[in-house]
């Protein structure tokens, strides 16, 4: 089946610094990828859809200068978080189709669990 | 309103009960409806898609009422393993091509 790996799987950092996180397909081209936040006893919160080639479609309430996406090939996505601070502490998780149109599933990445100290 | 809603539970059930969950949206021009399934700290993985005439895979049995904007999900003969948090998931975001995910609702089956 389709592959997206994620890494890191766990990062520390501390507040002030920025973190980059990188999103691939293994298995597929994916010319958009979705970036994803979850909170604990959350639900998963879309932030932005990544598009290849082109800027990136950020939810609202979604600072973009702040969360930087870059889409440099059909296979990977990056997310950095810049100026992170405690509050942006989460489980950020990337996710693509392996298919064209949006009535296939999306596959995930197996998340970064992102903590500021 | 939010998007996706969906009861939260728990719910605790017994081996070899049939539970059934139950979601509305928000979006009428939603066309892409799916049930996820999250365990504790990993990645959601895809469960199963909802069509609109209903569907089974196994255990699972899925359905759609467009004109309620409603998704259900039935679990029949509950297994130890089934003890996880249920996404419902439609599609939209600002592009419309990413999926919209629901709190979840958590089952734990017990023996």
């Amino acid at each position: 089946g389709a592959v997206v790996s994620q890494h890191p799987s766990w990062v520390i950092c501390k507040s002030g610094t920025s973190v980059k996180i990188e999103c691939r397909s293994l298995d597929f081209q994916a010319t958009t990828m979705f970036w994803y936040r979850q909170f604990p006893k959350q639900s998963l919160m879309l932030m932005a859809t990544s598009n290849e080639g082109s800027k990136a479609t950020y939810e609202q309430g979604v600072e973009k200068d702040k969360f930087l996406i870059n889409h440099a090939s059909l296979t990977l996505s990056t997310l950095t978080v810049t100026s992170a601070h405690p509050e942006d502490s989460s489980f950020y998780i990337c996710s693509a189709r392996s298919s064209t149109g949006y009535n296939s599933p999306l596959h995930f990445g197996n998340g970064t669990r992102l903590t500021v100290t | 309103r939010k998007e996706v809603e969906q009861d939260p539970g728990p719910f605790n059930v017994p081996e070899g009960a049939t539970v059934a969950f139950n979601c509305t949206y928000s979006n009428s021009a939603s066309q892409s409806f799916f049930w996820y399934r999250q365990d504790c700290r990993k990645e959601p993985k895809l469960l199963m898609s909802v069509y609109s005439s209903g569907n089974e895979d196994g255990r699972f049995t899925a359905q759609l009422n467009r004109a309620s904007q409603y998704i259900s999900l039935l679990i029949r003969d509950s297994k130890l393993s089934d003890s996880a948090t249920y996404l419902c998931v439609v599609n939209g975001g600002q592009a419309g091509t990413a999926l919209i995910f629901g709190k979840g609702t958590t089952l734990s089956v017990s023996s």
